[in-house]
């Protein structure tokens, strides 16, 4: 089974320039997840989805911060204008479906690092 | 506020037994997760406890205590390759039935030979 995918793994920007994420969760997973990880720190939930609804987006900082899941499959994160404080590795994680259901795990991709100069 | 614990470091030597620590102040509870990440890797799921007692799964074992706000994972037979972060994370009720992860800072292990 193919696991989460992410792209690009790596992407150093200049500050107030735009950048855009992209994550393809395992296939049949329901819900999918946004987290921003800095280092030395846990991941931080930024925006969960069930299919193509969002659950819960109290963290994303919707000034810059967008994200979508248009067909309820794939979705893009993105961040314009960039900030210094926004360097950090930002991971995609899907679940089979989270409603009502303890069990459900959460498997991550690989991660993109951003670097904002 | 939601808050979780975890030691920063720790080191161990191979072939030993560490036991890495969690503690929790959370407003609800819904289960703790073990997870593993490696440096520069997305994390691994290890294990989950959502009632009181140790779960064993071959040489990892988790512990939940949720009258205490506390959880252990348990690593046996150290090898080299258990060298990563170990994050300890809560599983928070949500409105409309859904979940959402709360994790600590991690816990960096070293084995050494």
């Amino acid at each position: 089974e193919a696991g989460v995918a992410q792209s690009p793994r790596y992407k150093i920007i200049e500050k107030r320039q735009s950048v855009a994420f992209w994550c393809n969760p395992i296939s049949g997973h329901a819900t999918l997840y946004w987290y921003q990880q800095i280092l030395g720190q846990g991941p931080k939930l930024l925006i969960q989805f069930q299919n193509n609804g969002v659950v819960d987006d109290s963290q994303l900082p919707k000034d810059r911060f967008s994200a979508e899941r248009l067909k309820g499959v794939d979705s893009t994160l993105k961040i314009q204008p960039a900030k210094l404080e926004d360097s950090a590795v930002y991971l995609c994680a899907s679940s089979f479906n989270n409603r009502g259901v303890l069990t459900d795990t959460q498997y991550f991709g690989p991660g993109t690092r951003l670097t904002v100069l | 506020g939601q808050n979780i614990d975890q030691p920063t470091e720790m080191t161990a030597t191979e072939g030993a037994i560490v036991q890495i620590n969690c503690t929790y102040q959370t407003s609800g509870f819904n289960g703790l997760f073990w997870y593993q990440q490696h440096a520069g890797e997305a994390p691994t799921f290890l294990s989950y406890n959502v009632l009181d007692g140790l779960e064993e799964k071959g040489r990892f074992s988790s512990f939940l205590s949720r009258s205490k706000g506390y959880s252990y994972l348990l690593l046996k037979e150290l090898q080299m390759k258990d060298s990563a972060s170990y994050l300890c994370a809560v599983r928070l009720p949500g409105s409309g039935g859904y979940n959402k992860l709360i994790f600590g800072a991690g816990t960096r292990l070293a084995v050494h030979p």
